[in-house]
């Protein structure tokens, strides 16, 4: 069965610290899909990033960066130098299959506070 | 703007009732899937539907029901509503098969509160 794991349940960081959330999976397919949603204040889900199961290369955005280990069924997810706006919930997600079209089996969520 | 649209934004009723959530997917998706969130099971994968058919059923209950239209847009039936239900409701869409993405992108999402 799959299984989306976000073991930290809340972080609070001072503005310009970094940050990293911890995200661990689980599935029996050898083809899947990560994903990463931020969920601000206002309540809606902003895709962040998609990986998928073949490509371990890690990435990065501007101040967001992702370092996906399959050796470890890990997808962790690294703020920079964060700001007020980074402050939101963020849930990691997985989708099993080589479409990508399967339902999302998301995490708890992990709600991050940047204090300025 | 995901593209997505969701209708209405907030919605108050008592239990006992029925409501219908409406759902209009970004020009040219043909996957649309219903989740609910709440407090204490997090966010939960309902139902998703593929060019107007059933694909994948998740936690959803019998007394919710949906459909697609021939249009693309969807429709979660929520009824004989309970205390419980009381969650935000998000639609999502994403291109379907054979696509070069497969992102899914979330409506604003239905606020449902049932008193």
């Amino acid at each position: 069965a799959q299984k989306v794991t976000q073991a930290q349940t809340e972080i609070s960081v001072v503005e310009k610290e970094d940050v990293t959330l911890d995200c661990v999976y689980e599935t029996r397919d050898t083809t899947y899909y990560l994903f990463w949603y931020k969920q601000p204040p206002s309540g809606e889900l902003v895709f962040l990033i998609r990986r998928n199961s073949f490509d371990e290369q890690n990435e990065i955005s501007g101040r967001y960066s992702w370092n996906f280990q399959k050796s470890t069924s890990s997808f962790n997810f690294t703020i920079t130098a964060s700001q007020v706006v980074d402050s939101a919930v963020y849930f990691c997600a997985l989708s099993e299959g080589n479409s990508g079209n399967t339902p999302l089996v998301f995490g708890k969520g992990t709600r991050l506070s940047v204090i300025a | 703007d995901s593209g997505v649209t969701q209708t209405p934004k907030h919605l108050i009723t008592a239990t006992g009732q029925r409501v219908t959530l409406r759902c209009s997917p970004r020009s040219g998706d043909l996957s649309v899937y219903w989740y609910q969130q709440s407090l204490d099971q997090g966010l939960q994968f309902l139902i998703q539907y593929y060019n107007g058919e059933e694909r994948a059923k998740g936690n959803i209950l019998e007394r919710f029901s949906a459909q697609q239209f021939p249009d693309l847009h969807s429709e979660l039936n929520l009824s004989s509503l309970e205390l419980g239900d009381s969650a935000l409701y998000f639609c999502a869409s994403s291109a379907g098969q054979f696509s070069s993405y497969n992102e899914q992108f979330f409506g604003p999402g239905t606020r449902l509160t049932v008193l």
